[in-house]
């Protein structure tokens, strides 16, 4: 089945500083991926749809200027944190759009701490 | 707007049968799923039913679907401690194809005991 790897697991940085997550489909093409947060103890909520050759799209409330979302090529996107605080801290996932019969595929994710 | 609710914790013993549920309010969905998160992990697929069917079983996972209560289950037989972890209901409201607006619920705990 569709396979999407994400980089890192988790980090440790320092507030201020800018941390870039990537989302890569391994074995298919995606035009477009999307972009969730997690809070401790809770669901999931769509931040951004990054989208190949074009500008991403953002949620409502979701700051652009803060959360970078580039979509590279067929099988990249990142999401880079800018200028990191404490509140920014939390588990970052990505996910394909579905593929046959797999649905969404969502990546490993990304446990954000900025101390 | 929409909604999905889960219970949010479920503990059970080894062997024993595990039903989980979810309630959500579109009654325009078209997909509903069930992923299973680890700690720390992001989350899997672990089966979905389309809108116009009432169950669905795949090996221990069993699906049923009723649309007039609004009311999603996901049964898990024999239960095993490596069936610990969070699963969290979700569906695709009607008109949102693609677009990766997957409506969650907050997700269930179960705890699987020895």
């Amino acid at each position: 089945g569709a396979v999407v790897s994400q980089h890192p697991s988790w980090v440790i940085c320092k507030s201020g500083t800018s941390v870039k997550i990537e989302c890569r489909s391994l074995d298919f093409q995606a035009t477009t991926m999307f972009w969730y947060r997690q809070f401790p103890k809770q669901s999931l909520m769509l931040m951004a749809t990054s989208n190949e050759g074009s500008k991403a799209t953002y949620e409502q409330g979701v700051e652009k200027d803060k959360f970078l979302i580039n979509h590279a090529s067929l099988t990249l996107s990142t999401l880079t944190v800018t200028s990191a605080h404490p509140e920014d801290s939390s588990f970052y996932i990505c996910s394909a759009p579905p593929t046959g019969d797999y649905g969404y595929t969502f990546g490993s994710g990304t446990r954000l701490t900025v101390v | 707007g929409e909604d999905v609710e889960q219970s949010l914790f479920l503990s059970v013993r080894e062997g024993d049968s595990s039903v989980i549920n979810c309630t959500y309010t579109d009654s325009s969905s078209t997909y509903l799923y069930w992923y299973k998160q680890e700690p720390g992990a992001g989350l899997q697929l672990l089966t979905y039913i389309f809108s116009n069917m009432d169950m669905k079983q795949d090996q221990r996972l069993t699906v049923l679907l009723n649309k007039k209560d609004k009311h999603l289950s996901l049964r898990i037989a024999d239960t095993q401690t490596g069936d610990s972890a969070i699963y969290f209901c979700a569906e695709i409201p009607y008109g949102s194809g693609n677009t990766g607006k997957l409506i969650f619920g907050q997700g269930t705990t179960l705890q699987v005991k020895p």
